[in-house]
């Protein structure tokens, strides 16, 4: 069964403008995971936030973490057309021994 | 760092045959593991390795695939006998530190089986 979904499925936005994608999940976590993945590819590494952070930066990412409510954030500021790809987060439950668990991913357009 | 190595990128068999996928972990990190993606059940982690030991293959579907690690630089992924419903994208990736670390991940091999 899927941990972290992944929302929304799909998104459209123009170059310059902010995108926003929201992970929620259902257990408790270790860390949070967030992968690019470029059609035809494997998936690329963005950003980790540990269970005890609230917010990281990485570049033109954001990312937000709310153990409360068992959700995250990726927020890409001043998309471009380089940006077009999926998004997913993974997670890594506090159960040892476990691996990263994927969402179904957000698939973003950017237009030019 | 050539990255994770997976062969072959496409592979097209039919039913009932043997498919031998492969993967080089980038040197130096401890996990392997292996993932398949399709459109319908997202990203499934079939197993994963811990220095060349399987930790979890609880993701396996069935009996009719295996994984190995012989060494450090090398794991493959048999499906015998292939059915249509294993088509699908296979990813390896690797990492230094398992759960604690990101994955770095091959670009796949797809598999088709008619």
């Amino acid at each position: 069964s899927q941990q972290g979904e992944e929302d929304p499925q799909a998104l459209s936005i123009q170059e310059g403008e902010n995108a926003t994608m929201n992970c929620s999940y259902k257990t408790s976590i270790n860390n949070l995971q967030w992968y690019r993945q470029n059609s035809g590819r494997g998936l690329v590494h963005l950003i980790l936030i540990r269970s005890n952070e609230r917010e990281k930066h990485s570049g033109r990412l954001r990312v937000t973490l709310d153990t409360s409510k068992k959700s995250s954030s990726l927020l890409i500021t001043a998309s471009r057309a380089a940006d077009t790809a999926s998004y997913f987060c993974a997670t890594v439950l506090n159960q040892a021994g476990t691996a990263l668990i994927f969402g179904k991913g957000t698939t973003l357009s950017v237009s030019s | 760092d050539a990255g994770v190595i997976q062969s072959p990128r496409h592979e097209v068999t039919e039913m009932g045959q043997e498919v031998t996928l492969r993967c080089k972990p980038i040197s130096g990190h401890d996990y392997l593991f292996w993932y398949r993606q399709t459109m319908m059940r997202g990203l499934e982690l079939l197993i994963y390795f811990n220095n060349n030991v399987p930790i979890d293959d609880s993701g396996m579907p069935e009996d009719r695939f295996s994984a190995k690690m012989p060494n450090a630089s090398f794991s493959n992924l048999k499906i015998q006998p292939s059915e249509p419903r294993d088509s699908a994208v296979y990813f390896c990736a690797s990492s230094p530190q398992g759960r604690a670390s990101p994955l770095h991940f091959g670009n796949g091999t797809r598999l088709t089986v008619t």
